[in-house]
């Protein structure tokens, strides 16, 4: 099946800092990434839908000047937290989705990222 | 705003028992209803159900989608405590076809 990747796996940065994730599609082209943010215990909440070569789109209370999305190639999203806060800690994880493959536009997750700001 | 609602919240069994999770959904645009098994990482995918009344099947699971009603159920027979996981279903709308995940079910089986 398709492999989607994100680096880091774990991160722990100094509030007021800005992290970097990356998430790959390994062997497809993804169009189209969205990255998710899950607090403990609770479900995976979109945050922003990527759309490669054009702005992302953010959801309703998820701030754009905050987490800053770029999908610059077919295999590649990044989302940067800038500023971060003890606030922002979470399990970030991004998912891509298989346009080419057929209809079924079935969408691969990544492994995730933990992110820790203290 | 679209929705989706699972139950139970969380649900405690013994090896062998037979579990049914369910997951209702009010969506504009409905496109399909997937399932996945959230372990420590990332979700892993199980079922996308797209049609109503037809059953998918993979070994012990299988699910079902009434489309009519709104609703789904993942069932889980001879449960096994390699089963224990947050099992999440989550509904595909839109023209960019994005997921709106429900809370989860906590599963645990008992040895």
């Amino acid at each position: 099946g398709a492999v989607v990747s994100q680096h880091p796996s774990r991160v722990i940065c100094k509030s007021g800092t800005s992290v970097k994730i990356e998430c790959r599609s390994l062997d497809f082209q993804a169009t189209t990434m969205f990255w998710y943010r899950q607090f403990p215990k609770q479900s995976l909440m979109l945050m922003a839908t990527s759309n490669e070569g054009s702005k992302a789109t953010y959801e309703q209370g998820v701030e754009k000047d905050k987490f800053l999305i770029n999908h610059a190639s077919l295999t590649l999203s990044t989302l940067t937290v800038t500023s971060a806060h003890p606030e922002d800690s979470s399990f970030y994880i991004c998912s891509a989705r298989d346009e080419v493959a057929g209809s079924s536009y079935e969408q691969y997750f990544g492994p995730g990222t933990r992110l820790t700001v203290t | 705003e679209d929705k989706v609602v699972q139950s139970p919240l969380s649900l405690v069994v013994h090896e062998g028992d037979t579990v049914t999770l369910n997951c209702s959904y009010e969506v504009t645009n409905f496109r399909s209803l997937l399932w996945y098994k959230q372990e420590k990482k990332a979700p892993t995918f199980l079922f996308m159900l797209t049609s109503s009344g037809i059953e998918k099947k993979s070994g012990r699971l299988s699910s079902i989608l009434d489309k009519k009603e709104l609703f789904s159920i993942l069932n889980i027979t001879a449960t096994q405590t390699g089963d224990s996981a947050v099992y999440l279903c989550a509904v595909e709308a839109g023209s960019a076809r994005q997921l709106t995940f429900g809370s989860g079910t906590q599963l645990t089986v008992l040895p």
